[in-house]
């Protein structure tokens, strides 16, 4: 089993839709959840950040982690073209160890 | 959040040459980075290159495939030596700023020919 695991895409929503996008891990000591949005020839850009079970919230986006579940999830309300982008989910067990990516999903947000 | 600046952004490399990617950082940063991203494949860590101690590589790639330099706090360069078609590749320069924000450069198209 793969430490990550990224729903596969590639996703197409039409504009305003609320965009679901989510990762399972099988490692329990991961601690630390992040989001980065990549645009198509650019680096991974990091959208959003948590350590704890929950929510987080940031505009119109929404982080959701469940350690219990070992799923995190990011929410993309009232989706723009400009959303389009690939979305990778990354994980770390601790402060100083090393991020663990999943394969990522490409969004596709149609006008 | 800091600002990086990777050169070249792309080069067409012969098979068997070296090319040397140069990563900027706007901010002295101690956790330094360097992943290489296939086509349609997630990110891997090449090695860590904190300054003031020799890089730490990863599983599957060596320090004379892929050797770094740290000088200082905000400068690093990755050489890929005596490249194959196989390096061809985005590689990405990475720095840490706490246990949550990491950033990322713009990236270095390689191809190799």
């Amino acid at each position: 089993q793969k430490e990550v695991e990224q729903d596969p895409g590639p996703l197409s929503v039409p504009e305003g839709a609320i965009v679901s996008l989510n990762c399972t891990y099988s490692n329990s000591a991961f601690q630390y959840f992040m989001w980065y949005r990549q645009y198509s020839r650019k680096g991974p850009e990091l959208l959003m950040y948590t350590y704890s079970s929950g929510n987080k919230e940031d505009g119109r986006f929404t982080a959701q982690v469940d350690k219990s579940s070992k799923y995190i999830s990011l929410f993309i309300r009232d989706s723009q073209p400009s959303d389009s982008a690939t979305y990778l989910c990354a994980y770390k067990t601790g402060a100083n160890s090393k991020l663990t990516f999943g394969k990522g999903i490409t969004l596709s947000v149609r006008p | 959040s800091a600002v990086i600046s990777q050169k070249p952004s792309r080069d067409i490399c012969q098979r068997g040459t070296s090319l040397t990617i140069q990563c900027q950082v706007d901010s002295q940063v101690t956790m330094m980075f360097w992943y290489r991203q296939q086509p349609g494949q997630s990110l891997t860590l090449i090695a860590t290159a904190n300054q003031g101690s020799e890089a730490t590589y990863e599983s599957g790639f060596v320090i004379d495939k892929f050797p770094i330099s740290r000088p200082n706090l905000t400068f690093s360069t990755l050489t890929v030596s005596n490249m194959s078609p196989e390096d061809s590749s985005i590689y990405l320069c990475s720095v840490r700023l706490n246990a949550y924000e990491q950033y990322f450069g713009p990236g270095t198209r390689l191809t190799v020919t």
